[in-house]
């Protein structure tokens, strides 16, 4: 099936640092959502795209919606020890009537105190 | 309390048993969703309903079945033709159509001895 390809896979940062990871494709998304997984749990949705260019934010947490329809973007700013854990972008494929998700392969945070 | 169920969060079967895997909503979402996560991977799609009593195969659907003769629930059976079972089960819910976003249950991880 199609794919995104989500970086970094994995990240190792210092309380207060911010964070950047990306997703991208060839394709055109209609729709971008992000997923934050803690171990053993089912993921938690953080934020959700539908427009070109949308910029969205929910906290610390801010994303956007690439221009060109094939990327997304999510920023972490002041990190915390709460925010380890595995981020998941996923997307919805334009012209993808059966509303199927897309997802990325996962970028895993952590983070020292 | 609104949510999606998933029960039990551990199971531990014989090789070549089939094994039914449970999820039930209390959202009044129209469609549902299984995925399966191995380690270090993204969420692969199983099987997908948008309606009662119509489901679609997803992109590994060989060896597993489904029914959805209820709207809350969508039950997953995992059986002896699937190769390879031992994974982490995630089920989720949408809303309605026109909106994309999916919400998780806690999953089952499902081990194979």
């Amino acid at each position: 099936g199609q794919q995104l390809n989500q970086s970094p896979q994995s990240m190792f940062i210092q309380e207060g640092e911010d964070v950047s990871m990306n997703c991208t494709s060839s394709s055109i998304f209609n729709t971008w959502l992000w997923y934050k997984q803690d171990p053993g749990e089912g993921p938690v949705l953080l934020i959700a795209l539908y427009k070109a260019g949308e910029l969205t934010s929910n906290g610390r947490l801010t994303a956007q919606f690439g221009i060109t329809r094939k990327d997304s973007f999510l920023n972490i700013s002041a990190s915390i020890p709460s925010d380890v854990g595995i981020y998941f972008c996923a997307g919805q494929l334009k012209g993808q009537g059966a509303q199927k998700l897309v997802f990325g392969q996962g970028t895993r945070l952590t983070i020292n105190p | 309390d609104g949510g999606i169920t998933q029960s039990p969060k551990y199971l531990f079967r014989k090789e070549g048993q089939n094994v039914t895997l449970s999820c039930e909503q209390n959202l009044n979402h129209d469609a549902m969703y299984w995925y399966r996560q191995d380690p270090g991977q993204g969420l692969r799609l199983i099987y997908y309903s948008q309606i009662v009593n119509d489901f679609q195969k997803g992109d590994i659907a060989e060896g597993y079945s489904v029914s959805r003769e209820k709207k809350e629930s969508f039950p997953l059976t995992v059986t002896s033709a699937q190769k390879n079972p031992t994974a982490f089960y995630l089920c989720a819910s949408r809303v309605s159509r026109g909106y994309n976003e999916q919400f998780f249950g806690p999953g089952t991880r499902l081990t194979v001895l």
